[in-house]
């Protein structure tokens, strides 16, 4: 079974610019995770989508941040203008339910983005 | 409002001598309670979880983690440790809400 793939694996872009980051979770997971890892901290979630619905979005800086999940499969987060303080790994995840609370997460590789 | 304390944020062990990672939690009812692992430049790796059944649970790689209602903790315990334990640990209490522990860096010392 295919693993969380996300890309690009690294990314360094200046301050104000946007960058999008790309995930497909596990095949037939319904519920995407994105997850934001600042150097010697442990991921904070910003946004959960279970099928295309968002469930959960009350970290993701709106002002800045957006995701989308069109057709339930694949997610792009995307962030404009990026500031320096966005550096850090950018972390997908997918489990196959959301309701149950029991399911654990997979974690993809993670992109890590380094603004200048 | 649910929480999560990972009470060491660095621990040192010998090899071949027991790991105790310790884990406190708060939340509004029963959470399921998770133990993940991530090695430097790889991704996070489930090691165990509690969903209100035994409350002793065991993981991979010789993992164990008692949950213990009472005092609301969920440590995590290994009784020989090997050099490739060395990660970081993050305890995740999850009931409406996903919140990852600050983490714990495991060190073993040769």
């Amino acid at each position: 079974e295919a693993g969380v793939a996300q890309s690009p694996r690294y990314k360094i872009i200046e301050k104000r610019q946007s960058v999008a980051f790309w995930c497909n979770p596990i095949s037939g997971h319904a519920t995407l995770y994105w997850y934001q890892q600042i150097l010697g901290q442990g991921p904070k979630l910003l946004i959960q989508f279970q099928n295309n619905g968002v469930v959960d979005d009350s970290q993701l800086p709106k002002d800045r941040f957006s995701a989308e999940r069109l057709k339930g499969v694949d997610s792009t987060l995307k962030i404009q203008p990026a500031k320096l303080e966005d550096s850090a790994v950018y972390l997908c995840a997918s489990s196959p339910i959301s309701r149950q609370s029991s399911y654990e997460q997979y974690f993809g590789p993670g992109t890590r983005l380094t603004v200048t | 409002a649910q929480s999560v304390t990972q009470l060491d944020s660095h621990v040192s062990v010998s090899e071949g001598t027991p790991v105790l990672l310790r884990c406190n939690y708060s939340s509004s009812y029963s959470p399921s309670l998770f133990w993940y692992v991530q090695h430097p430049n790889k991704g996070l790796q489930l090691l165990l979880k509690y969903t209100s059944a035994a409350t002793l649970v065991k993981g991979i790689n010789g993992f164990e983690a008692e949950f213990k209602k009472s005092e609301t903790s969920f440590h995590l315990t290994k009784p020989s440790a090997h050099m490739s334990d060395a990660a970081e640990y993050f305890c995740v209490p999850r009931d409406d809400k996903i919140i990852f522990g600050k983490g714990t860096r495991l060190h073993i010392l040769p």
